[in-house]
């Protein structure tokens, strides 16, 4: 079975440009997070979806925003870049008992 | 609001000897979940192990096994017969029990940097 898949997995983006991340959740999930890990920092909780339903939301601007489609499958969009969001975005999918797989990331570098 | 603190931010072990990385936390929950992940240099988050706060046995898998100590709020971690391949960075991380419509929403520490020495 396939694992939790995210795209892109590098890019970079000029301050003040949007930038959209992509996750596929594992086959069977239906729930979803963003995490933002910036470097030499432990993951921060940025959002939760569940079926389709936003679940929870941490202390992120409202620059970032999220959804989550019918196939359980998420987007991540942040607007107005700037610097300080350079990061690895890491979307996990949340299994039977409460048990959560993270993808490989996306590395998003803003110049 | 929960914290979790890893006191250790590097750390060195030889080839086949035995490790621990420790991990406190602090919260008024009664039912939540502790967890090690590992992130190599790739930056893969990947599961190690998990432990749920109601149950008393402590979690093994494989060379991997904790030491959960309820009351005292701490959370270590044994490697057994360290390999090369275990060299990465080891963040703890808390969870509430995620009832009915609640978030589940991780809480990490800022990490252990483990290097396995050949």
């Amino acid at each position: 079975d396939a694992g939790v898949t995210q795209s892109p997995t590098h890019l970079i983006k000029t301050r003040g440009q949007h930038v959209t991340l992509r996750c596929s959740p594992i086959s069977g999930h239906k729930s979803v997070s963003w995490y933002q890990q910036v470097l030499g920092q432990g993951p921060q909780f940025i959002f939760q979806y569940y079926e389709k339903e936003e679940r929870g939301r941490g202390n992120f601007p409202d620059r970032f925003s999220a959804r989550q489609f019918p196939n359980y499958s998420s987007e991540l969009n942040v607007n107005a870049l700037l610097l300080g969001d350079s990061a690895l975005y890491l979307c996990a999918s949340i299994g039977t008992g409460n048990t959560i797989y993270f993808g490989e990331g996306s590395w998003l570098t803003v110049v | 609001a929960q914290t979790v603190t890893q006191s250790q931010p590097e750390m060195s072990v030889q080839e086949a000897e035995t490790v621990t990385l420790s991990c406190t936390y602090d919260t008024s929950e009664n039912n939540y979940y502790l967890f090690w992940y590992k992130q190599p240099p790739s930056r893969q988050m990947i599961l190690v192990i998990r432990q749920e706060a109601y149950k008393q046995q402590n979690a093994t898998e494989n060379r991997f096994s904790v030491n959960f100590q309820k009351a005292a709020k701490s959370f270590s971690l044994k490697i057994s017969d360290s390999q090369l391949g275990d060299t990465a960075m080891y963040f703890c991380a808390f969870m509430k029990h995620g009832y009915g419509g609640a978030t589940n929403k991780l809480i990490f520490g800022t990490g252990t940097l483990l290097a396995v020495q050949p």
